[in-house]
């Protein structure tokens, strides 16, 4: 069984870029989650998706990330533009969903962000 | 709101002798449970859950973790630590009809031979 998929592995920007990052969640898993890590802290949830529409992003910074999950398959995570906090890897995560929310979830290698 | 806690930021063990890496919660209700482990330059990796039932659950690569709903607490444990069990792990709590799960914010495990 595939894992789940991101790309790129590394990035670097320039403060105020563009950056976009992509996610293929595992076949068949309904719920896709993207967390932000930085350096000694865990995972932040900033969104999560069920199929194609959003179920929490409350901690997303609407003025700058973005996130689409258009066929309820891959989707993919904007920020415009990049602020030097943003430095971070950026986790994509995906899970069964069965109607209940104790399923496990299942991470891809993440995205490296750097913010010079 | 819910909340979990690792109060240790590392822990270190010798290589043969029994591991424990603490965790708290703070959650309304009955939570659902998780242990995450991370290696290097690897995404995070499920190790066990508990939902409900016997507060004792086994997990992969003989980990297993005991919910104590008295103490609020999901401490994990193995029996016997090895050199390739150092990474970095995350406690993690749902709040039951709740959408997001919590991590700490994670305890280095270092075993040495």
């Amino acid at each position: 069984e595939a894992g789940v998929a991101q790309s790129p592995r590394y990035k670097i920007i320039e403060k105020r870029q563009s950056v976009a990052f992509w996610c293929n969640p595992i076949s068949g898993h309904a719920t896709l989650y993207w967390y932000q890590q930085i350096l000694g802290q865990g995972p932040k949830l900033l969104i999560q998706f069920q199929n194609n529409g959003v179920v929490d992003d409350s901690q997303l910074p609407k003025d700058r990330f973005s996130a689409e999950r258009l066929k309820g398959v891959d989707s993919t995570l904007k920020i415009q533009p990049a602020k030097l906090e943003d430095s971070a890897v950026y986790l994509c995560a995906s899970s069964i969903s069965s109607g209940t929310d104790y399923n496990e979830q299942f991470f891809g290698p993440g995205t490296r962000l750097t913010v010079l | 709101a819910q909340s979990v806690a690792q109060p240790e930021d590392q822990v270190n063990v010798a290589e043969g002798n029994p591991l424990t890496v603490k965790c708290t919660y703070s959650v309304s209700g009955n939570p659902y449970l998780f242990w995450y482990v991370q290696y290097p330059n690897r995404g995070l990796q499920f190790l066990l859950k508990y939902i409900t039932g016997d507060n004792l659950v086994k997990g992969s690569y003989g980990f297993e973790a005991e919910f104590n709903k008295s103490q609020t607490s999901f401490h994990l444990k193995k029996p016997s630590a090895l050199v390739s069990d150092s990474a970095l792990y995350f406690c993690a709590v749902r709040d039951p009809g709740g959408f997001k799960t919590i991590f700490g914010a994670g305890t280095r495990l270092f075993v040495k031979a």
